[in-house]
């Protein structure tokens, strides 16, 4: 069953601590991104990749880092230096990073900070 | 910079209903435009593509228009059922490198039995 596979799907985090969110895809898609959903907001870019070993910041990357390692994962790091982490967290695959590609999103995770 | 806009935010409409979800966008230089349905705290399901040289595209009770001219897009549900309450977002794909997407705030969509 193909898909984009998200974990976890709720995580809490105590002030100056990181956290790693897992994406993997296996719809043999090139490009990755992370997108951050708050509240009447629309989703915001943190980072895409269009390719093994290779990343680009978004609109919001201040406070996150990511890798790239391999085709299927593309983990996110919420770092201490982000100041406002709390929010819904949407990664999404697509074919390619054409002009032309469907996007497709995993189930989300929950990142509240206490 | 691509601005996207939907509007209503909310919108509550009869069982059975045919209705219109609205999508503006302020360059009218994209390559598509795809919507979106969310469920409240789940991922985002995509339901439609248009490309920049469509105009419109159907799958099932819902087909979705394209005016790149105008900067519109409108997406028509036929039938409502309360099955397709979710909110309902838009996104543009324009310029720069990458793949990137911008999005609108969404309409929150309730179909009432």
């Amino acid at each position: 069953d193909g898909g984009i596979t998200q974990s976890p799907k709720y995580l809490f985090r105590k002030e100056g601590q990181n956290v790693t969110l897992s994406c993997e895809q296996n719809l043999n898609h090139d490009a990755m991104y992370w997108y951050r959903q708050d509240p009447g907001q629309g989703l915001r870019l943190i980072y895409y990749s269009q390719i093994v070993n290779d990343f680009q910041k978004g609109d919001i990357a201040e406070g996150y880092s990511v890798s790239r390692e391999k085709k299927e994962s593309f983990p996110l790091t919420v770092t201490s230096a982000q100041k406002n982490p709390t929010a819904f967290y949407l990664c999404a695959s697509s074919r390619s990073s054409g002009r032309t590609g469907e996007l497709f999103f995993g189930e989300g995770s929950r990142l509240t900070v206490l | 910079k691509q601005e996207v806009t939907q509007i209503p935010a909310a919108l509550s409409v009869p069982e059975g209903e045919n209705l219109v979800l609205n999508c503006s966008f302020t360059d009218s230089a994209i390559y598509n435009l795809q919507w979106f349905r969310q469920d409240p705290g789940k991922g985002l399901t995509s339901l439609l593509l248009i490309q920049s040289s469509q105009r419109e595209q159907t799958s099932g009770r819902l087909n979705a228009s394209l005016d790149k001219s105008s900067g519109r897009s409108t997406l028509y549900i036929a039938a409502s059922q309360p099955g397709d309450s979710a909110t309902y977002l838009c996104a543009v794909l324009s310029g720069g490198g990458g793949n990137k997407l911008t999005f609108g705030t969404g309409t929150q969509l309730k179909v009432e039995l």
